[in-house]
Parts: C-alpha cells; structure tokens; sequence
C-alpha cells in the first residue's frame, strides 16, 4: 500500500479549465518528484522539489502549469488552463534520495 | 540525452517458466548511471523491485535478478521460474548519482503469467 497519498484519485475537466492535484509525501522525505504519464505508458518528468525548493523543472511545467510543495501542506500541480493532450495518469513520488522513489496510485486526469 | 529502451511491450510467459525482460539504456549525461527496476501490480503503486549502482553488480529481489553491464548498457530482468502473482507491469529505469537526481523510464512492459 502507498505511503505516499494523492488526491483525487480521478479528475474531468472541460478544455480551459484548471485542474488541481494534491499529493502527502511519505513522512521525512525531503524530495517530491512529480511525473505525468501518458496513455502510452510513457513517463515524463515535470519538476521536484527538495524541502519545498523546486529543483528541476521542464519548460512545460513553466506555462501553463505550476507546482509548489510548502512546508506542512500538501504538495500541489495545477493546470492552469486543461488542453485535450494534458490527459494523463499524475504521479507523485517522495524519496530520501539515493534513487529510490516511493510513488503514490496517481491522479488520472481526462480533459474533454 | 538520456534513455531507455525496453523492446517488449507485452510477455505472456507460463507459470514455473523462465523470464527475460530486457532493457538498454543510454545517456550522455551521466558517467556512471544507477540503475532500477520498478514493478506496479494490478491496483497498487509504483514500487521498487530493485537497484544496482555499480557496474558489474548483480540486483536481486523476489527471485528477480537483473546485472548491470556496463558494455553492452544493459539491465534485463530474469527470473527463473514465474508464479501467477508476478503479473504486473515492469519498468527500466536510470538515474543520476545525485540524491535528489530525477529518473528516466522505459515504457513498460506487461508481465502476464498464465496458470
């Protein structure tokens, strides 16, 4: 079972709308990674964050969408504006580092 | 950039049969890449199967076993005799050696393991 929580665990959305997903990293993980992965099984990368610093980040992520991880709060993506090819399965990972990552069950997204 | 290729998309294999998944990867990035198996199982997460840091090294976890080789930049899944419950889908990964580095993912491949 996950330790690492994400909401909701399904989401439609109109084209243009936004679309916020939440994620509770596993307790004393001190990196979020966040991953959208397409009907293909294809992952990408979007952005992390260590201690609510964003690490890395794809120029996707600089857009339309935007991520942030405050301290004592959930860890949050939100698109701001849903286009059809956003549709997608969300996932949330934490990690001590070391490569190893302890994923959520993802937030499947569908824009109409 | 970085890569990973696994070439089978779909394995049906015969449960006490023999399993090999492969997967190569590629990276212009990273001198000395670690690499991963993860595993989700119908209705769970992504989970770790298991990790190799160093060239030449074998991982093994749940009677799967994956070497590292460094020449022919591969990590190919193996596992002598499958049971029902490996079904699943497994995926290759490489990451950096930094603490925080992201992972790059193969595409999948479904495991389904006929009684």
């Amino acid at each position: 079972n996950s330790k690492v929580i994400q909401t909701p665990r399904y989401l439609v959305k109109g084209q243009g709308q936004k679309a916020k997903m939440r994620c509770i990293p596993e307790k004393g993980h001190p990196v979020v990674f966040w991953y959208q992965q397409n009907k293909n099984n294809e992952f990408k990368f979007l952005i992390n964050f260590q201690n609510q610093e964003v690490l890395q980040q794809i120029d996707m992520t600089e857009k339309r969408f935007s991520a942030e991880c405050p301290s004592n709060s959930p860890c949050s993506l939100e698109i701001q504006s849903s286009e059809a090819g956003d549709s997608a399965l969300y996932l949330c990972a934490s990690s001590l580092g070391g490569g190893q990552l302890y994923f959520g069950e993802g937030s499947k997204l569908t824009v109409l | 950039g970085d890569s990973v290729t696994q070439t089978e998309g779909q394995v049906t294999v015969s449960e006490s049969k023999s399993l090999i998944i492969n997967c190569t990867y590629s990276t212009t990035s990273i001198a000395y890449p670690n690499l991963f198996w993860y595993v989700r199982y119908p209705g769970e997460g992504l989970q770790l199967l298991l990790k190799v840091i160093t060239a030449g090294q074998k991982g093994s976890s749940r009677g799967f076993e994956a070497t590292y080789n460094k020449e022919t930049t591969s990590f190919h899944l193996q596992k002598a005799s499958v049971q029902e419950s490996d079904s699943a889908v497994y995926y290759c990964a490489l990451g950096d050696n930094t603490n925080t580095g992201k992972l790059t993912f193969g595409d999948g491949t479904v495991l389904t393991v006929k009684p």
